[in-house]
């Protein structure tokens, strides 16, 4: 099983502000098959990226991912309020298609 | 528009059996294969498996967590997925989604979920 670690857990942000979040894997993610969810309390997840940087339908272009292997980033250039809630990748490489453990911003 | 509403939650005791429904449209629902994610309450997502669409022998792969106690089917007349949980326990507890997975394996939609309570 790939084991997604997230880092920070935690992180206190501005709106305006630039957050790069961080998604390591166990092992190598085959042919970059990893995701970024968004989701918000009480609220379904909401697909931000794909295939490691491709932006999701209606995703505005301030939020970004890059990586490949086992090291994956998601970064939001200028942190809108709406952007403040809990932030997960995921792998669909192998099964089982693990989640990390969330990463969480808050104002 | 794609939507998915899950059904079928509530309170069951441990040792016991829910079916949960997913029922999509907006969508060729048989083009698709459809996924269940799980969360426990205040914690992260956690994914329960899938079911692939026919062009692909609607198979089936689970998470080690419910191998052999959950099983997932679909009714592509229905355009329902279903999700059969036998044996609970406690630790099933949770908010459980239906999810849209695209072919290479990413969900792209995600129903707003039911909550299955699994207490004596």
């Amino acid at each position: 099983e790939i084991v997604l670690t997230q880092s920070p857990g935690s992180l206190s942000l501005s709106p305006g502000e630039r957050v790069t979040l961080s998604c390591r894997a166990s092992q190598s993610v085959s042919s970059r098959y990893l995701a970024w969810y968004q989701q918000k309390p009480g609220q379904a997840p909401r697909l931000l990226i794909y295939d490691a940087s491709s932006r999701a339908t209606g995703i505005p272009d301030r939020f970004s991912g890059s990586g490949s292997g086992t090291d994956f980033t998601l970064i939001i250039s200028r942190l809108e309020p709406e952007d403040f809630a809990v932030y997960y990748c995921q792998q669909y490489g192998f099964s089982p298609y693990t989640f990390g453990q969330g990463t969480k911003l808050e104002i | 528009e794609v939507q998915l509403v899950e059904s079928g939650g509530g309170l069951v005791q441990p040792g016991r059996s829910l079916r949960l429904s997913c029922t999509a449209s907006g969508f060729s629902f048989d083009d698709f294969s459809m996924s269940w994610v799980r969360q426990a309450p205040g914690k992260g997502l956690e994914w329960v498996g899938f079911i692939r669409d026919k062009a692909y022998a609607e198979t089936t792969e689970y998470a080690a967590s419910v191998k052999g106690r959950f099983t997932i089917s679909r009714d592509d007349s229905k355009s329902i997925a279903y999700l059969q949980m036998n044996s609970l326990k406690t630790e099933d507890t949770g908010v459980y989604y239906c999810s849209r997975r695209r072919r290479s394996g990413y969900i792209d939609y995600w129903g707003q979920g039911t909550l299955v309570t699994v207490s004596s």
